[in-house]
């Protein structure tokens, strides 16, 4: 299908262990960003990409990995989670000077994660 | 650095009553300026936004928003609220400038229709 997708929606993890959120699109856009959603701090920017192999910090990267190898995929990996990494996440992608679609980011529809 | 501040977090209307969600934004340099919607349980989605042009803009479901420079403002409007418009709603700030994809969030303000 085409659009946006995450995975897994949902997560329960232990405190310490590894865990990757995927994402995929479609499009073929060039940038792609990870966010995490918490209640009184709206969407926080955690890492974004320019394009493929090209990744930088946003405002919140302690504690996440990411990498870009191909255009479509942008895996989030928390390396040794924790209960305050517990938080809805999204992904999304955009794509510079696309007419009436510049600037917009495209969403995909959240892993909720709960780190015990 | 940009920042956008929504100081209502919750907002109970009526139904058919007229709303006002308010955005302020913070930014030395010129900005591109959104409001994204966020309904139950689903990722975010545009609803409108300024980059250039006429300060007025309008969403295809009634909402509009004026983007005010004197006041570094960008308040969100519907004369007419429906149930169906109850949702999480988002402004958020950009660097204007061609290839800055990066935005800006807000923390959000919770629309409550009452029928």
């Amino acid at each position: 299908d085409a659009g946006i997708t995450q995975s897994p929606r949902y997560k329960i993890t232990e405190t310490g262990r590894q865990v990757t959120l995927m994402c995929h699109q479609t499009w073929s856009h060039s940038y792609m960003f990870w966010y995490r959603q918490d209640l009184g701090h709206g969407l926080r920017l955690i890492y974004y990409s320019a394009a493929a192999d090209i990744t930088d910090k946003g405002e919140v990267p302690d504690g996440y990995v990411v990498s870009r190898s191909k255009t479509e995929n942008f895996p989030l990996t928390l390396e040794s989670a924790t209960r305050s990494q517990t938080s809805v996440y999204f992904c999304a992608s955009s794509e510079a000077g696309r007419g009436d679609s510049s600037y917009e980011q495209y969403f995909g529809p959240g892993t909720r994660l709960t780190v015990t | 650095a940009q920042s956008v501040t929504q100081l209502d977090s919750q907002v109970p209307v009526f139904e058919e009553a007229p709303v006002e969600l308010r955005c302020n934004y913070s930014s030395s340099v010129s900005v591109y300026l959104f409001w994204y919607v966020q309904y139950p349980n689903q990722g975010l989605q545009l609803l409108l936004k300024y980059l250039s042009g006429s300060t007025l803009v309008k969403s295809i479901n009634g909402f509009e928003a004026e983007f005010n420079k004197s006041q570094t403002s960008f308040h969100l409007r519907k004369p007419s609220v429906h149930i169906s418009d109850t949702a999480e709603y988002f402004c958020a700030v950009s660097v204007a400038q061609f290839g800055n994809e990066k935005l800006t969030f807000g923390t959000g303000t919770r629309l409550t229709i009452i029928p």
